[in-house]
């Protein structure tokens, strides 16, 4: 079946490090793809998407591509915030069974220190 | 814009008895609702996807006539743990979808159930 695998957390940095959440996904199909944060006390945000391979998303700093060759779609900032401290969760949606279904991974928390 | 509430954030309710928990869609029509599960440290899990209107789908494994979901509105869905047990002590998110941008879910801040 479809799964979401990404690295186990805690990560801690350093404000201004880079940034590297790794993804990976076994899917059929074609999948989207799917980073979303989890702030502190609120909801799942939709960080960004890609819906096709080599596709980029892009928001607020982060990226990550949609690598189908390698089965990945690796999350990255060049230089973090405080602010960034979240739980990040890489997703999978649109195959089998439903196109809207998200697959999660198992999110990793993200701790940013002065 | 798209904001989803939930209620209770939090809820604690001895064994036996029902809880229901409310998730809305503050400032957009949801076509479709969707209600996961997550238990600590552990991914998201979906439990079922409803649409308004209509009779929820459940995933494989999860018990209908426990976990009762009624979307009777755009703008509200309901989820009722029926006869709760310790097992069912978990944190229950919700997440909501409007026709006019696919792929978008958007989450609620969870419901944390606790069992005793």
């Amino acid at each position: 079946g479809n799964s979401v695998t990404q690295m186990e957390g805690p990560v801690t940095l350093s404000e201004e490090a880079f940034l590297t959440i790794n993804c990976t996904y076994t899917a059929t199909g074609y999948p989207s793809l799917f980073w979303y944060v989890q702030y502190p006390g609120e909801g799942l945000q939709l960080l960004l998407k890609a819906t096709k391979a080599d596709d980029k998303g892009s928001n607020k700093g982060f990226e990550a591509t949609y690598r189908k060759e390698t089965t990945s779609f690796h999350l990255e900032k060049g230089s973090v915030q405080v602010s960034d401290s979240a739980v990040y969760f890489c997703a999978l949606s649109g195959t089998p069974g439903g196109y809207n279904k998200l697959i999660f991974g198992a999110g990793t928390r993200l701790a940013v220190h002065p | 814009g798209a904001v989803v509430s939930q209620h209770p954030s939090w809820v604690i309710c001895k064994s036996g008895t029902s809880v229901k928990i409310e998730c809305r869609s503050l400032d957009f029509q949801a076509t479709t609702m969707f209600w996961y599960r997550q238990f600590p440290k552990q991914s998201l899990m979906l439990m079922a996807t409803s649409n308004e209107g209509s009779k929820a789908t459940y995933e494989q494994g999860v018990e209908k006539d426990k976990f009762l979901i009624n979307h009777a509105s755009l703008t509200l869905s309901t989820l009722t743990v029926t006869s709760a047990h310790p097992e069912d002590s978990s944190f229950y998110i919700c997440s909501a979808m409007g026709s006019g941008r696919p792929y978008e879910q958007y989450f609620g801040p969870g419901t944390r159930l606790t069992v005793t």
